[in-house]
Order: structure tokens, then C-alpha cells, then sequence
């Protein structure tokens, strides 16, 4: 069976601080993954999503990076942390070529920049 | 722009039916998901249509009319484990989905 796991589950950084948060998917091969974050109150707002290794798109411009260096693993990160990137993030996957394509969600990441 | 209308919150009692609404302006429609959050927790699929009519799972059912951009996802025999918000989101003309700000659904006993 398929697994998605994400750390740090909770996590506090100061502003300007640099980020790393990671996200891996056991039980299946070229998924297609998405980073998501979830402000207080609100809606999912996609930030990347990637169809393979190297190949990331990007929906909002914004101080946040995405990379996928192996085809299950996803790494959102940042070099300076601003307040307005506190929130909840979620990293997902989906099979790719399927009309149906739902998406699985990780555990999240809570992030509290102060 | 692209745009789903959902109520922000509604209130039920415990045992009772419940219908949360949602309407969408989209570019392109390649179907409508319905998803359960509960607080502090990741998002869950519930159901899935792509056609017009009723999709029935359980004690949850979920309506879609393309021709109005409209969809319903509807609880019957409420339970307290049903208090969680209620996520519509489309999937437009790119394959992306675009997710409602959600419904949170709180049942009082």
C-alpha cells in the first residue's frame, strides 16, 4: 500500500530564517506531487507540483522553492521566512494518467513564523 | 477568474440530514471532488463526480449539474465524528484542482 509522510510535523522559525520541510511517498512509483498551504480558516492553495524528477511548476510567485532530487521525494524550502508563510502545509500525490486522479494528503507540517 | 462558493459554516444536530453547497466558476471542468478535514488534520477524499446526477456512498451522497455549476454534498444519520470541515474543489481545464476555502460543520447533540 501506498504511504505519504511529511516532517517536521510542528515547526517554529523566527523571520528570515531559511526552511526545509520534506515529503516522501512509499508504495508507488512516478507520482505526481504537490505542495499545498493552508492559512488559518481558509482553502488549499497550491504552491508547486511536479510531474517527474527536475520538473517542477510553480503557481504562485512567492520566497518558497520546490525540488524533487528522487521521484518520491519533495522539498519545499526557503532562504528568508516572512510572517505571511505561517500556515499549514500539505504535501500531496496522485497516479498519474488517471481520469480519476485524487490526491492523497500527508500528515502536514504546521509552521509558525515569529 | 476561477471561483468556489462555499458556506462558511453550518450547524446540525446529531442524527439529522445536512446538505453543504457548492458553486463554481471555472475555466473548464474536469470533475468535482468533496473532501473531509478534520481540525489540525490533512484533508481526506469522500467522493468524486464528473457526471450530472447523485453519487451515493454510504451516508453520504454528492450532487453535481455541470449546466450550473453547482454541486451538494449531502450527510444523513449525522454523527459527532462528522464535525470536520467539508472541502469542494474542480478540476479545471489543466487538470488543476481548485479548492473552496471549505465548510466547517459543526453537529450538536
Amino acid at each position: 500500500s501506498q504511504t505519504i509522510h511529511q516532517w517536521p510535523a510542528t515547526l517554529v522559525q523566527p523571520v528570515g530564517s531559511p526552511l526545509s520541510l520534506e515529503c516522501t511517498v512509499e508504495g508507488t512509483s512516478n507520482p505526481n506531487l504537490y505542495w499545498y498551504r493552508q492559512a488559518a480558516g481558509r482553502g488549499l492553495q497550491l504552491l508547486f507540483y511536479s510531474v517527474g524528477i527536475g520538473q517542477i511548476s510553480s503557481e504562485v510567485p512567492q520566497n518558497l522553492s520546490a525540488s524533487r532530487p528522487q521521484d518520491r521525494q519533495f522539498i519545499l524550502s526557503s532562504k528568508k521566512l516572512l510572517l505571511s508563510d505561517s500556515g499549514f502545509y500539505l504535501c500531496a500525490w496522485s497516479v498519474p494518467g488517471q481520469d480519476y486522479n485524487e490526491q492523497f494528503f500527508g500528515p502536514g507540517t504546521r509552521l509558525t513564523v515569529l | 477568474g476561477q471561483n468556489i462558493d462555499q458556506p462558511t459554516e453550518m450547524t446540525a444536530t446529531e442524527g439529522a440530514i445536512v446538505q453543504i453547497n457548492c458553486t463554481y466558476q471555472t475555466s473548464g471542468f474536469n470533475g468535482l471532488f468533496w473532501y473531509q478535514q478534520h481540525a489540525g488534520e490533512a484533508p481526506t477524499f469522500l467522493s468524486y463526480n464528473v457526471l450530472d446526477g447523485l453519487e451515493e456512498k454510504g451516508r453520504f451522497s454528492s450532487f453535481l449539474s455541470r449546466s450550473k455549476g453547482y454541486s451538494y454534498l449531502l450527510l444523513k444519520e449525522l454523527q459527532m465524528k462528522d464535525s470536520a470541515s467539508y472541502l469542494c474543489a474542480v478540476r479545471d481545464s489543466n487538470y488543476q484542482l481548485i479548492w473552496g476555502a471549505g465548510t466547517k460543520l459543526i453537529i450538536k447533540p
